[in-house]
């Protein structure tokens, strides 16, 4: 079984409808990621946990909401979809570095989202 | 703030041919973490690469290698031999001291043809 799940998929839903994509991981990490990824742009950071309490603003929060359910579950909410937010979105996870420094981040298999 | 730079948008290799992608960085941290990770066809991100700003040792795994010069910012990723499987977008990212915010490349396609 993967380390880190994605659902859905593949979703395709219009305007104005509220989504939710979720992140499962049995990976065992504190610290998880819900990013972007736009044709060009490489990818993004929308919001991170550091755990269960802990959520964080990234550097695209604005139209997205977040809710860090459990230790394993982090869930990406769109309240109210538009189209340019049809992106494939990403859910990444990492340890806080044992050895000093920075983690890993290891991620899902990715969420495609059309918006229309 | 941090930036990666992948100049190079698009490169096409004939197998066997030995290809390098470049990656050049800013950062005014002292401390800070390279990365590498390829999205091949089917999407997924998978980790290839982590090197730490103290350590400019080159690192080479099989055909990989990773060539970190601090003095021109640079962390570039060469591919000896290169296969059909190597077709993928390859990206490079960059986070500062311990924050784990990766800041990311804008990526790199490579297509191998046979």
């Amino acid at each position: 079984d993967a380390d880190v799940t994605q659902t859905p998929r593949n979703r395709i839903t219009k305007t104005g409808k509220r989504i939710m994509l979720e992140c499962s991981q049995t990976k065992g990490h504190d610290r998880m990621y819900w990013y972007r990824q736009d044709p060009g742009l490489g990818l993004r950071l929308i919001y991170y946990s550091f755990d269960v309490k802990d959520i964080n603003k990234g550097e695209i929060s604005d139209g997205y909401s977040v809710s860090r359910q459990a230790q394993a579950k982090f869930s990406l909410s769109l309240e109210s979809a538009i189209p340019n937010q049809t992106a494939l979105y990403f859910c990444a996870t990492s340890d806080l570095a044992t050895s000093g420094g920075t983690d890993t981040q290891y991620f899902g298999p990715g969420t495609r989202l059309t918006v229309l | 703030a941090q930036k990666v730079t992948q100049a190079q948008t698009e490169i096409s290799v004939v197998e066997k041919e030995d290809v390098t992608l470049d990656c050049v960085y800013e950062t005014r941290d002292t401390t800070y973490y390279l990365f590498w990770y390829k999205q091949p066809p089917s999407g997924e991100l998978v980790f290839l690469i982590r090197r730490n700003s103290f350590d400019e040792q080159n690192e080479i795994s099989g055909r990989y290698s990773w060539n970190f010069q601090k003095s021109t910012s640079s962390f570039n990723f060469t591919i000896t031999a290169s296969q059909v499987v190597d077709s993928a977008v390859y990206f490079c990212a960059l986070s500062e001291g311990a924050n784990s915010k990766l800041t990311f490349g804008k990526g790199i396609t490579l297509s191998v043809r046979p």
